[in-house]
């Protein structure tokens, strides 16, 4: 177990709408890393928070958004949702922000289906 | 940019064969380096890592030298078990960003 808590685990929803996934982050950890897994993209860093604010942007489409609250849990938002956003979304943590010496742990990830 | 580039997968092996997947990168600077394992239905777990030229990960058994002359991080295991079967990604972390650059991942399947 990593420590880090993603709900929910699946989510099967409609084109055009609006989701949230949320993330729970391992206890000290300060940082918060959304990655996104497909089949075709493979796995695609969106975004970074450390400690509230954003500290890096991947590929993030405009249609996605995240923050990350007072107590450090961490929310995506995807919006206007299209079929190739159907994908595997996952959550990472890591103490720091810059060290590359302390790694990243994953949470089990939350699957998306867009029908 | 920093990009990764492994073998293609899958790769099938019998219990106790040698095991070797490729990993090479490009990234800016001194980029450290770190080969993450994904059993079905779950995240990715830290296998190893190594943050310097000539630097050797190991962990469980697996092995990888950081080599800049070749830019590779290949993966190897003396002998691998079914329990290894798994989807491997080489990642690169460089420039002091944390969020790490990922290969297109390996499957492995061993099989008794």
């Amino acid at each position: 177990d990593s420590g880090v808590t993603q709900t929910p685990k699946h989510l099967i929803t409609a084109t055009g709408q609006r989701v949230t996934l949320r993330c729970s982050p391992r206890s000290g950890d300060l940082s918060v890393y959304w990655y996104q897994q497909s089949l075709d993209q493979g796995l695609q860093f969106l975004i970074q928070y450390y400690n509230g604010e954003e500290r890096a942007k991947g590929n993030i489409l405009e249609r996605f958004s995240a923050q990350q609250f007072p107590d450090l849990h961490s929310e995506l938002n995807l919006s206007s949702l299209e079929l190739g956003d159907s994908a595997l979304y996952f959550c990472a943590s890591s103490v720091a922000s810059t060290d590359t010496n302390s790694p990243l742990h994953f949470g089990n990830g939350t699957r998306l289906t867009v029908t | 940019g920093n990009s990764v580039t492994q073998m293609e997968g899958p790769v099938t092996l019998s219990e106790e064969a040698f095991l070797t997947i490729n990993c090479t990168y490009t990234a800016t600077g001194y980029p450290s380096l770190f080969w993450y394992v994904q059993y079905p239905g779950e995240g990715l777990q830290l296998l190893l890592k190594a943050t310097k030229a000539d630097d050797k990960g190991s962990n469980k058994g697996f092995e990888a030298t950081y080599r800049k002359e070749t830019t590779s991080f290949h993966l190897e295991k003396g002998s691998v078990q079914v329990s290894d079967s798994a989807v491997y990604f080489c990642a690169l972390s460089a420039g002091g960003r944390r969020a790490l650059t990922f290969g297109s991942g390996t499957r492995l399947q061993v099989q008794p």
